[in-house]
């Protein structure tokens, strides 16, 4: 069945760095392209960014650009958020999620349970 | 940008009750080309992640009971649950992804949490 598991969460200063891993399985990986979207405590959903299927494309939320960097690795099925000079307002729930490829509506049809990133020194 | 904003914040219905969220979109998400518009609808239980519920605006996901439907066109946006179930209890949220420019955005209303009255 179709899984996405997100790793690579936890407790960082403020200013320092952290990689997310979402490792895919039960899909051809290559064929879809993916997000990063996070939930601060008790907040909303917030869009972070997307990288296309052959990882040419990456667009990022205002919030992030230059600090955030999305890439993949085909070969590994898994998705990367690279996340450098983080800031408190950074802490939330990171979640992956697959954009759906047949109909071309661009909305998210499989999502992972999510890692906590807490920004604190 | 295009910003979504939805009403209420929060809501709570009866058991078997008509619930409806509302998410007005401060540009049209209508594709003129394809007359379809780009805004999707998940549901969030506490400790879960969102479940896609409709996209199009109207188009329900496979295995979404039918009591849930969307409707709207171009800047504003309705789900309803037409008899609320104890398992509908969540914080629902809308999702716009068009762009006419290269650059892609998939923002989110703030969410409406529902509750059971």
């Amino acid at each position: 069945q179709v899984q996405l598991v997100e790793s690579g969460g936890g407790v960082v200063q403020p200013g320092r760095s952290l990689r997310l891993s979402c490792a895919a399985s039960g899909f051809t990986f290559s064929y879809y392209s993916f997000h990063w979207v996070r939930q601060a405590p008790g907040k909303g959903l917030e869009w972070v960014a997307v990288i296309s299927d052959d990882g040419n494309n990456k667009y990022y939320a205002d919030s992030v650009k230059g600090r955030f960097t999305i890439s993949r690795d085909n070969s590994k099925n898994t998705m990367y958020l690279q996340m450098k000079s983080l800031r408190p307002e950074d802490t939330a729930v990171y979640y992956c999620a697959r954009e759906e490829k047949y109909t071309g509506s661009y909305h998210f049809d499989q999502w992972g349970q999510g890692t906590l990133v807490t920004v604190s020194s | 940008d295009i910003v979504l904003t939805q009403s209420p914040d929060s809501l709570a219905v009866s058991l078997g009750e008509r619930a409806t969220i509302n998410c007005k979109s401060s540009q049209s998400v209508l594709y003129s080309s394809n007359n379809k518009n780009y805004l999707a609808w998940y549901q969030q239980k506490p400790g879960q992640p969102p479940k896609l519920l409709i996209y199009w605006a109207s188009t329900r996901e496979s295995g979404v009971p039918d009591r849930f439907s969307g409707s709207g066109s171009g800047t504003d946006f309705t789900l309803t649950i037409s008899s609320l179930q104890a398992e509908d209890v969540a914080v629902y949220y809308c999702q716009q992804s068009y762009t006419t420019s290269p650059e892609r955005m998939y923002n989110f209303g703030q969410g409406t949490k529902l509750e059971i009255k």
